[in-house]
């Protein structure tokens, strides 16, 4: 299994661009979430989805959209890109078990910068 | 708006040392707390996941403790090697079933001096 994989590892963008951030697993995992991590800010999560059809706003939506059609992919989309937007981009996957949510499974992030 | 705080923010022990970090959380309606192990430039492994009903977990040399009451944690890694220099974070999931994402603290970077 590859778990969770993010494409592109790196990007680099200019003001105004949009792109969209991939990600995949193939754990058949219910639950996955974007989260951003900036230096002495931490990890902070961005959207997250229970279920394939279903997406939720976290702490810091604005600027980003998210779609879960299928239960393996959850794509991350920058709508007109800002430099504020310079960050690390993580995604995780989880899955409901019998004594409820399991372990996070991150991917090994994408490295965005906005000129 | 649940909180976590992470003490200290920086370590550095001589190798075999036994230590603690420390996580506090403001909201104790949590679902569970997890920790994790990030380094350089990598993304994150997940070490120990507690679940609220649960007092503490154990993996090999680490021994994690949950004290839903007082908001607290702690992550105890025992003989500590130089292998386990990394930052370690903790992070706690919310009321909604572990299924609506996760708050972090800002971790705590350990270097251990061989």
């Amino acid at each position: 299994n590859a778990g969770v994989t993010q494409t592109p590892k790196f990007q680099v963008l200019k003001t105004g661009q949009s792109m969209t951030l991939q990600c995949a697993q193939d754990m058949n995992h219910e639950y996955m979430s974007w989260y951003r991590q900036d230096p002495g800010m931490g990890l902070r999560l961005i959207h997250y989805s229970v279920g394939a059809g279903i997406t939720d706003q976290g702490e810091v939506p604005n600027g980003y959209n998210v779609s879960r059609s299928t239960t393996e992919d959850f794509p991350l989309r920058l709508l007109s890109a800002a430099p504020s937007q310079t960050s690390v981009y993580f995604c995780a996957s989880s899955y409901l078990g019998v004594q409820g949510a399991s372990e996070e499974h991150f991917g090994d992030g994408t490295r965005l910068s906005i000129l | 708006k649940q909180e976590v705080t992470q003490i200290p923010a920086a370590l550095s022990v001589p190798e075999g040392e036994n230590l603690v970090l420390n996580c506090s959380f403001t909201d104790s309606a949590i679902y569970n707390l997890q920790w994790f192990r990030q380094d350089p430039g990598k993304g994150l492994t997940s070490l120990l996941l507690i679940q609220s009903s649960q007092r503490e977990q154990t993996s090999g040399r680490l021994n994690a403790s949950l004290d839903k009451s007082s908001g607290r944690s702690t992550l105890y890694i025992a003989a500590s090697q130089p292998g386990d220099s990394a930052t370690y974070l903790c992070a706690a999931s919310g009321s909604g079933g572990g299924a609506d994402g996760l708050t972090f603290g800002k971790g705590t970077h350990l270097i251990i001096q061989p």
